[in-house]
């Protein structure tokens, strides 16, 4: 069974610190689909990121990167130096390959405080 | 307008009542997706549609019917629904094929009494 934890329900920072959101998943399929998303409080969920299994290559894009690891099944994200905008829910999901599946976290609030 | 959108934005019904959500996104996308998220539960996926036909029914009660009549609408009609339905209800849409990143709507949060 596919299955998505993001075991963090709640994080707090200060405006600057840098703050990594986890995401651990579980697969049987050797090809397979991460994605994070950001949901603000408006409610729509805006994509992030999206990684295929066979690339573990570590992905940077401004103040955010992304670490993925195959051997600990794991896809965590990181927010450097982290801003009041940043504030909104983050979900990790799982897709396996030729499905329309797809399987998300229960997600990670993030509040960064002024 | 762009990307996907949704109304309406905040609907209240009362359990024998019959209303229909509707989606339309504007991206050129031909898979389209009904999920539902309630409080402290991860989002659901209710139903996926690909080039107008359903490919995806997550075992969803048959008080929500979906329709999908070309590949930009996408409506969820209800009727007759549970106190336990309330949540918000979201459309997205995708590139057609597999495993492609989704687009979301706004969403439409439902309140059943």
């Amino acid at each position: 069974a596919q299955k998505v934890t993001q075991a963090q329900t709640e994080i707090s920072v200060v405006e600057k610190e840098d703050v990594t959101l986890d995401c651990v998943y579980e697969t049987r399929d050797t090809t397979y689909y991460l994605f994070w998303y950001k949901q603000p409080p408006s409610g729509e969920l805006v994509f992030l990121i999206r990684r295929n299994s066979f690339d573990e290559q570590n992905e940077i894009s401004g103040r955010y990167s992304w670490n993925f690891q195959k051997s600990t099944s794991s896809f965590n994200f990181t927010i450097t130096a982290s801003q009041v905008v940043d504030s909104a829910v983050y979900f990790c999901a799982l897709s396996g390959s030729g499905t329309y599946k797809y399987i998300f976290g229960t997600g990670t609030r993030l509040k960064v405080l002024a | 307008e762009t990307g996907v959108t949704q109304t309406p934005r905040h609907l209240v019904m009362g359990m024998t009542n019959k209303k229909s959500l509707k989606c339309e996104q504007h991206l050129g996308h031909n898979a389209m997706y009904w999920y539902k998220q309630s409080a402290k539960k991860p989002l659901e996926l209710m139903f996926v549609y690909n080039f107008k036909e359903q490919t995806e029914n997550n075992s969803v009660p048959s008080r929500f019917s979906p329709e999908c009549p070309n590949s930009s609408h996408l409506f969820l009609h209800l009727h007759t629904l549970q106190p336990e339905d309330s949540a918000l209800y979201l459309c997205a849409s995708s590139q057609e094929g597999t495993n492609y990143e989704q687009y979301f709507g706004p969403g439409t949060r439902l309140t059943v009494t």
